[in-house]
C-alpha cells in the first residue's frame, strides 16, 4: 500500500506560472525524493532532501520538508510545456530498508 | 550501458500463460530493484537484489512471482499462470553501490504487461 499521498492529483497551469505539488507520508523517513515520469517512460530522479534538511533548491525546483507534519512540497517555477509529466514523491525510512515507497503522483499539465 | 534497459517494452499474454521480463541495469551497478506500477498509481516495491543475492522479496504479491539475478547483472522477473490483475507496468531500477541512504535510483522505461 502507498504511504505517500500527493496533492493535488492533477494540476493544469499556463506556461510561465509556478506549480506547487504536495506530498504527505506516514512513517519516519531517512530522506524524501521527487521523481518525474513522462507518459510511457520510466522515472527520472529530480531532487533528494534529507530528513535533517528543511529546504533545497535545484535550478527551477524548490523542495521543502516538514518532518513534524510529515509533508513535503515541490515548487516548479516559471513552468514550461516540457514540464508536463507526472510527479511522484518517494521515501525511504528506518523500517522500510532499501525500498522506496511512492505516493500516487500529481499529473501536471503545462499549457503553452 | 548508458541507462537501465528493459525488454520487452510491451508484452501481451493470455491469462494462465507464463511471462519473463528482463532488466539490464547500468553496467557495474550493484543494487537492482523491481517495482510494479498500476495505471494511474505510483510504483510499488516488489523485490531487491544486491549483486546476485535477493535481500528483500517482501513486495512480491504471490508465489507466482519469481525474480532472479544469477550473475549479479541482468535480472529476470517471471510471472507464472498470469492473471488479469497482473496487468501493469513493471519497472526496474539500479543504484551504483550497496544501497545506502540518500541514493537516487535509476529507472528503466518499464515493460507494459497486458493480460487478456
Amino acid at each position: 500500500s502507498q504511504q505517500g499521498e500527493e496533492d493535488p492529483q492533477a494540476l493544469s497551469i499556463q506556461e510561465g506560472e509556478n506549480a506547487t505539488m504536495n506530498c504527505s507520508y506516514k512513517t519516519s523517513i531517512n530522506n524524501l525524493q521527487w521523481y518525474r515520469q513522462n507518459s510511457g517512460r520510466g522515472l527520472v530522479h529530480l531532487i533528494l532532501i534529507r530528513s535533517n534538511e528543511r529546504e533545497k533548491h535545484s535550478g527551477r525546483l524548490r523542495v521543502t520538508l516538514d518532518t513534524s507534519k510529515k509533508s513535503s512540497s515541490l515548487l516548479i517555477t516559471a513552468s514550461r510545456a516540457a514540464d508536463t509529466a507526472s510527479y511522484f514523491c518517494a521515501t525511504d525510512g528506518e523500517t522500510s530498508g532499501s525500498r522506496l515507497t511512492f505516493g500516487e503522483g500529481t499529473q501536471l499539465t503545462v499549457n503553452p | 550501458g548508458a541507462g537501465v534497459s528493459q525488454s520487452p517494452r510491451y508484452k501481451v499474454a493470455k491469462r494462465g500463460q507464463d511471462v519473463a521480463l528482463r532488466c539490464d541495469p547500468i553496467s557495474g551497478h550493484v543494487s537492482l530493484f523491481w517495482y510494479q506500477q498500476a495505471l494511474g498509481q505510483g510504483p510499488e516495491f516488489l523485490t531487491y537484489f544486491q549483486n546476485e543475492a535477493q535481500l528483500d522479496k517482501s513486495g512480491l504479491p504471490s508465489d507466482r512471482f519469481f525474480a532472479e539475478r544469477p550473475e549479479g547483472s541482468v535480472s529476470t522477473l517471471k510471472i507464472q499462470r498470469t492473471q488479469q490483475e497482473d496487468s501493469a507496468v513493471y519497472l526496474c531500477a539500479s543504484t551504483p553501490r550497496r544501497i545506502k541512504k540518500n541514493q537516487p535510483q535509476h529507472f528503466g522505461d518499464g515493460t507494459r504487461l497486458s493480460i487478456l
